[in-house]
C-alpha cells in the first residue's frame, strides 16, 4: 500500500515563526501536491512538484514556499507565520499520469497564535 | 483553467433513499475526474475516477458516476445510502494541458438519518 506520511497531526506555532511541513511518500510517485482544507472551501492547491526541484505554484501560493530535493520528500514552509495560516494541510502524491489517484497523508492542523 | 463546483455543502437524506451529489467541471480539454471521500478525523480516498473510457464509472462501497460532456457533469449517486455514507464527498478535475495539477471542489457534506 502506497504511505504518504505527513510528520505532524497537531502544530500549534506563533506569529512569525518559521513553520516547517514535511510529507514523505514510500511509492517513488512523481507528483507530489500540498493543499490546505478550511470549512466550505474544500481543498486549494498551494503547490505541487513534477519531479525533485521543480515546483509550480497552484490557486494560493502567497505566503508559502516548498522544497524537493528529494523524490519522496516534499517540504511546504510558511516563512512567517500568520493567524491567517491556521488550518488543515494536506499532503499528497501521485504517478506522473494524470488519470492516476492521489494518495494522502492524515494531514497537519496548525494553529498559529 | 480547469475548476469544479460542487453544488450543495450540506446534503441530507433518509437511510435507503437515493443519494446524488453534484459536480459540474470547467475544462479546457478533455479533463480526468475524480470523486473523493473523507471520513471524520481520515485522510481523503478515491471513491472513482473517469478517464475518457465507460462514461458511467463504478466505484467503491456501491457508488456510480456518470460523465457529461454536454452538461459538464460528473455527478455521483448511489441507489440506497446506509448510514457508514455519511462523510464529506469532493469531485476533482486534472486536466492534461494543466501539467499534472488536481484541482478540487469545495465539498459536500453528506448526512444520513436512521
Amino acid at each position: 500500500d502506497v504511505k504518504v506520511t505527513q510528520s505532524s497531526r497537531y502544530l500549534v506555532k506563533r506569529t512569525g515563526e518559521k513553520v516547517f511541513l514535511e510529507c514523505v511518500q514510500d511509492m517513488d510517485h512523481e507528483n507530489m501536491f500540498w493543499y490546505r482544507q478550511d470549512p466550505g472551501l474544500g481543498l486549494r492547491l498551494i503547490y505541487f512538484s513534477y519531479d525533485v526541484k521543480m515546483k509550480e505554484k497552484g490557486d494560493i501560493p502567497e505566503g508559502y514556499s516548498v522544497s524537493r530535493e528529494k523524490k519522496e520528500r516534499f517540504s511546504l514552509i510558511l516563512e512567517s507565520a500568520s493567524t491567517n495560516q491556521t488550518s488543515m494541510y494536506l499532503c499528497a502524491s501521485s504517478l506522473r499520469p494524470m488519470n492516476t489517484e492521489a494518495f494522502f497523508g492524515q494531514g497537519t492542523r496548525l494553529t498559529v497564535v | 483553467a480547469q475548476s469544479v463546483t460542487q453544488l450543495g455543502s450540506h446534503v441530507s437524506v433518509s437511510e435507503g433513499a437515493l443519494v446524488l451529489l453534484r459536480c459540474n467541471y470547467s475544462s479546457s480539454v478533455p479533463p480526468y475526474l475524480f470523486w473523493y471521500v473523507q471520513y471524520p478525523n481520515q485522510g481523503l480516498q478515491l471513491l472513482l475516477k473517469y478517464t475518457s473510457a465507460a462514461t458511467l464509472v463504478k466505484g467503491i462501497n456501491g457508488f456510480e458516476a456518470e460523465f457529461k460532456k454536454s452538461e459538464t457533469s460528473f455527478h455521483l449517486t448511489k441507489p440506497s445510502a446506509h448510514m457508514s455514507d455519511a462523510a464529506e464527498y469532493f469531485c476533482a478535475v486534472s486536466a492534461p494541458n494543466q501539467g499534472g495539477k488536481l484541482i478540487f471542489g469545495q465539498g459536500t457534506e453528506l448526512s444520513v438519518k436512521p
